[in-house]
């Protein structure tokens, strides 16, 4: 099992840009979501699903979209990437009857 | 989701035992008691989880008192590589209402010394 990978591991954006975050698990878990990290600080959750198909809002869901067509697949699309979204973006997933979560490497993203 | 209150940071020397303390004073009769490790450029890692009184497993034990509104996290002989932020999360993964979020707080910096 390859677990939890995250792309690009890296990223540098201009102020405007849009991109999208890729994360995929093969363990088969019915949860992802994906959380944010600034420096010196714990994790933010972003946004999460529950199934394929279903997406809901976390803490801080501004500026980021989110869809899950497949039981692995749960892209971050950022839309207009601002210096404020600076950030480390850790996509992660479990099962529904279990906290012991699963987390990428993260990407580290970067707004200019 | 029970609030969490944690020591921002602790110190400790290589070879003793280490023990945070996480208070969680409202918590639920369904909430599970979870800890997670998270080291430099990585994401956080499961440690263990309990719902009362003491679970062991190969890295650390959980001890978790009667009226449950706190739990340690308990490392025995810390070693260098154990520098990391420990993370104490409270709640029910098992929700019928719906998903639980995990919500992470800002969690315990330890720093092991030689």
């Amino acid at each position: 099992n390859a677990g939890v990978t995250q792309t690009p591991k890296f990223q540098v954006l201009k102020t405007g840009q849009s991109m999208t975050l890729q994360c995929a698990q093969d363990m088969n878990h019915e949860y992802m979501s994906w959380y944010r990290q600034d420096p010196g600080m714990g994790l933010r959750l972003i946004h999460y699903s529950v199934g394929a198909g279903i997406t809901d809002q976390g803490e801080v869901p501004n500026g980021y979209n989110v869809s899950r067509s497949t039981t692995e697949d749960f892209p971050l699309r950022l839309l207009s990437a601002a210096p404020s979204q600076t950030s480390v973006y850790f996509c992660a997933s479990r099962t529904s009857v279990s906290y012991e979560q699963y987390f990428g490497p993260g990407t580290r993203l970067t707004v200019t | 989701l029970a609030k969490t209150t944690q020591p921002i940071s602790m110190d400790s020397y290589e070879g003793q035992e280490v023990n945070i303390t996480c208070s969680h004073n409202n918590i639920a009769t369904n909430d599970y008691i979870t800890w997670y490790q998270q080291f430099p450029s990585q994401g956080p890692r499961f440690i263990i989880q309990g719902y009362k009184t003491k679970v062991t497993n190969e890295v650390a034990s959980l001890f978790i008192p009667a009226d449950r509104k706190s739990s340690t996290l308990s490392l025995p002989r810390v070693s260098l590589s154990d520098t990391a932020v420990y993370y104490c999360l409270v709640g029910s993964p098992m929700f019928s209402g719906g998903y639980n979020k995990l919500i992470f707080g800002a969690g315990t910096r330890l720093a092991v010394h030689p």
